[in-house]
């Protein structure tokens, strides 16, 4: 397997600007995580899927965070309308037991 | 929440010397696993160590739930293993990070 993969890895992006972050987890896990990594606040969990059902979004920062699992093989993060302060790196992770990352998407609003 | 405390914070290491970093955590949790950031950003899963001991090549580790704690062993460390090591507990679903070590391996 090719581990979790996520694009974009960079994405520089203006104020106002949707932004979507792809994931494509690993296949089997039937769990899918959403990060968010700043150097003020550590890694953050901002939304857990089961089974492509989300049960946990008491991270998502806000309403301009959206989260969805339409199958077992991909999720999308957006925002909408991106802020300066959402500037991060992103991490997907997928879980069957052990939990692995993705690359990660830098993300960068100006 | 649970709290999640590692050390030390920081650790610079000459190549080939062995190292240990600690985790300590506040609470019963399901399982533990080891984590490494390394330089380029990729978090790369050490171990799934919820007890006992596990051993995958110079890195070893050790959890003893009970006493709410883990180690993780560096023998002989390269420059490659330098970046930040997190411990992360599981309560259910959710994985709690500690702060991180970050080691420095220096040639």
């Amino acid at each position: 397997d090719a581990g979790v993969i996520q694009s974009p890895r960079h994405e520089v992006t203006e104020m106002g600007q949707e932004v979507t972050l792809r994931c494509k987890p690993i296949s089997g896990h039937n769990s899918l995580f959403w990060y968010r990594q700043t150097m003020m606040r550590g890694l953050e969990l901002l939304i857990y899927f089961n089974n492509n059902v989300p049960i946990d979004d008491s991270g998502m920062p806000e309403d301009r965070f959206s989260a969805k699992m339409p199958n077992a093989s991909f999720s999308t993060l957006k925002i909408q309308p991106s802020e300066p302060r959402d500037s991060a790196v992103y991490f997907c992770a997928s879980s069957s037991d052990r939990t692995f990352f993705g690359q990660g998407t830098r993300l960068t609003v100006v | 929440g649970i709290q999640v405390e590692q050390s030390p914070p920081d650790l610079i290491l000459q190549e080939g010397a062995n190292s240990t970093l600690r985790c300590n955590f506040s609470d019963s949790v399901n399982n533990l696993q080891w984590f490494h950031q390394n330089p380029w950003g990729q978090l790369i899963n050490l171990f799934y160590i919820p007890s006992g001991t596990k051993q995958n090549g110079r890195l070893s580790a050790t959890t003893v739930a009970t006493e709410r704690y883990s180690l993780l062993y560096i023998s002989s460390s390269q420059t490659t293993d330098s970046g930040v090591y997190f411990c992360a507990v599981e309560q259910g679903y959710k994985l709690s990070f500690g702060a991180g070590t970050t080691v420095t391996v220096r040639a």
